[in-house]
C-alpha cells in the first residue's frame, strides 16, 4: 500500500544534541513538507520541498535543516539552535500545485519529540 | 498571510448532526480541505471542496462554502463515538502551501 511512513514514533533528545526524523513516501509525489503541532493547535510549516535537491523555509524554519536528495526522502535535523523542540512534528506529500488534477497532501502518523 | 480560525469545542450527543465551522481571510483560496486527527496519530483527509462549489456531499459528510463571508463549514449527519477527534480546516491560496486552522475538538456523547 502507498505511503507515508515517519520514524521513530517517539524520540527523546538530549541538551545540544542534533536530532534528525525520517519522512519517506512511497506515492511518487514531488512535494513534501514538514509541520509542527503543539498541544492545542494547529499546524504550522517548517520546511517545504517542491521537487527533488530543493526545499524553502516555511514560517518556523529556524533551528531546524532538511534534505532532499531522493523524490522518497525528506528527512527533518532538529538541531540544538531549536530552544523549544518538545512538539509532534508530522510529514505530508502531495502533488505540486498547478496540475490539472488538485490533489490534497497526505500525512504520515508523525513523531513525537521530547526533551531528557 | 492567510488567517484561519476555528472554535475550540464542540459536543454533540451521539446520533445527532455536528456542525462544524472555519473563517479565513484570503479571497484567493482554490482549495478549502477538512482533516481528522485522532488522538496520537496523523492528519486523514476526509473531504475537500474547490472554491467555485457552494456545496459538496460525500456520505455522512456535508461541506458548505460561503464565499463571500469567507465561511466554511463541515456537517456531520449521524454523529458516532467514533467520530470524536479534531478536526482542522486547511486553506490553499497562492503555491502549494496550506493554512490551518487550529483545529475544533469534537466529542461525542452516548
Amino acid at each position: 500500500d502507498g505511503g507515508i511512513t515517519q520514524s521513530p514514533k517517539y524520540l527523546f533528545r538530549k541538551e545540544g544534541q542534533n536530532v534528525t526524523l525520517s519522512c519517506e513516501q512511497n506515492l511518487n509525489h514531488d512535494a513534501m513538507y514538514w509541520y509542527r503541532q503543539d498541544p492545542g493547535q494547529g499546524l504550522r510549516l517548517i520546511y517545504y520541498s517542491q521537487i527533488v535537491n530543493d526545499f524553502q523555509k516555511g514560517d518556523i524554519a529556524e533551528g531546524y535543516s532538511v534534505s532532499r536528495e531522493k523524490k522518497e526522502s525528506f528527512p527533518l535535523t532538529v538541531t540544538s539552535a531549536q530552544k523549544n523542540p518538545t512538539a509532534f512534528y508530522l510529514c505530508a506529500s502531495s502533488r505540486p500545485g498547478g496540475t490539472a488534477f488538485e490533489e490534497p497532501q497526505h500525512f504520515g502518523d508523525g513523531t513525537r519529540l521530547s526533551i531528557l | 498571510g492567510e488567517d484561519v480560525e476555528q472554535s475550540l469545542f464542540l459536543s454533540v450527543r451521539e446520533g445527532d448532526s455536528s456542525v462544524i465551522n472555519c473563517t479565513y481571510t484570503d479571497s484567493s483560496s482554490t482549495y478549502l480541505y477538512w482533516y481528522k486527527q485522532e488522538p496520537g496519530a496523523g492528519l486523514q483527509l476526509l473531504t475537500y471542496i474547490f472554491s467555485n462549489m457552494d456545496m459538496k456531499q460525500d456520505q455522512r459528510l456535508t461541506v458548505l462554502l460561503n464565499k463571500k463571508d469567507k465561511h466554511l463549514s463541515l456537517r456531520i449527519a449521524d454523529t458516532q463515538t467514533g467520530d470524536s477527534a479534531i478536526y482542522f480546516c486547511a486553506i490553499k491560496a497562492a503555491g502549494n502551501k496550506l493554512t490551518f486552522g487550529g483545529g475544533t475538538r469534537v466529542l461525542v456523547k452516548p
